[in-house]
């Protein structure tokens, strides 16, 4: 089955500072996506690629999927205490019975003043 | 547009209880994914329904069990709850199709399960 490693599990970082965080799979990801969770609750969706190659971003967060397809990285530029929270990657993840997202641990960021 | 919602927010069960779990829709979607999240974890997948069929399981025992309704809201059911059982439960829905090709899911704020 296919694994997604996130790294590093956890980043304290100082308000203004930027950040990366990392998504590996074991296999080719076919379409991935980024969440972010706020501690308890629900997933906000932020960004899906699919392409390798492809960037996207979203205010202050960029998002990007390697060539091959097998590497994620979400880089956040000027964190703000807002930007605190769980970030998940999710794979599409294919059987013959249908789909379903295959999620990451998670990165925890908490963002100092 | 109305998000995805669930019901309750918290619940408590003691061990061997029964729970019933409740999510409505987004707008316009025909698709719902349950997944639990277990303290520090990712979610993990439980099952999705297509127009009310399952489309899909992950590797969860049998006394999990799910419906999903005309208007496309859903229920998750455990039986027999154990303690390994409390965690987030997360519904997701999509406008998804029983092919492989998936549109994005959008989750609800989940419900805290907590058996004791």
């Amino acid at each position: 089955s296919q694994e997604l490693e996130q790294s590093p599990q956890s980043l304290i970082v100082q308000e203004g500072k930027n950040l990366t965080i990392n998504c590996t799979s074991s296999k080719t990801l076919y379409g991935l996506y980024w969440y972010k969770q706020k501690y308890g609750e629900g997933l906000i969706f932020l960004m899906m690629l699919q392409k390798g190659g492809e960037e996207k971003s979203h205010e202050k967060i960029t998002a990007k999927l390697d060539e091959k397809k097998q590497q994620s990285s979400l880089h956040i530029t000027a964190s703000q205490p807002s930007h605190a929270g769980i970030y998940l990657c999710g794979a599409e993840k294919y059987s013959n019975s249908g789909y379903a997202l295959n999620f990451g641990k998670g990165t925890s960021l908490l963002v100092t003043p | 547009e109305t998000g995805v919602t669930q019901s309750p927010t918290h619940l408590i069960k003691t061990r061997g209880q029964q729970v019933t779990l409740r999510c409505s829709s987004q707008s316009g979607h025909n698709t719902v994914s349950w997944y639990q999240q277990a303290l520090g974890q990712g979610p993990q997948f439980i099952f999705q329904y297509y127009r009310e069929e399952e489309n899909g399981r992950g590797n969860f025992p049998p006394r999990f069990s799910g419906l999903q309704f005309p208007n496309y809201s859903s229920e998750l059911n455990v039986n027999a709850l154990e303690l390994d059982d409390s965690a987030l439960y997360l519904c997701a829905s999509s406008l998804g199709s029983r092919q492989t090709s998936t549109d994005t899911q959008y989750f609800g704020p989940g419900t805290r399960l907590t058996v004791l």
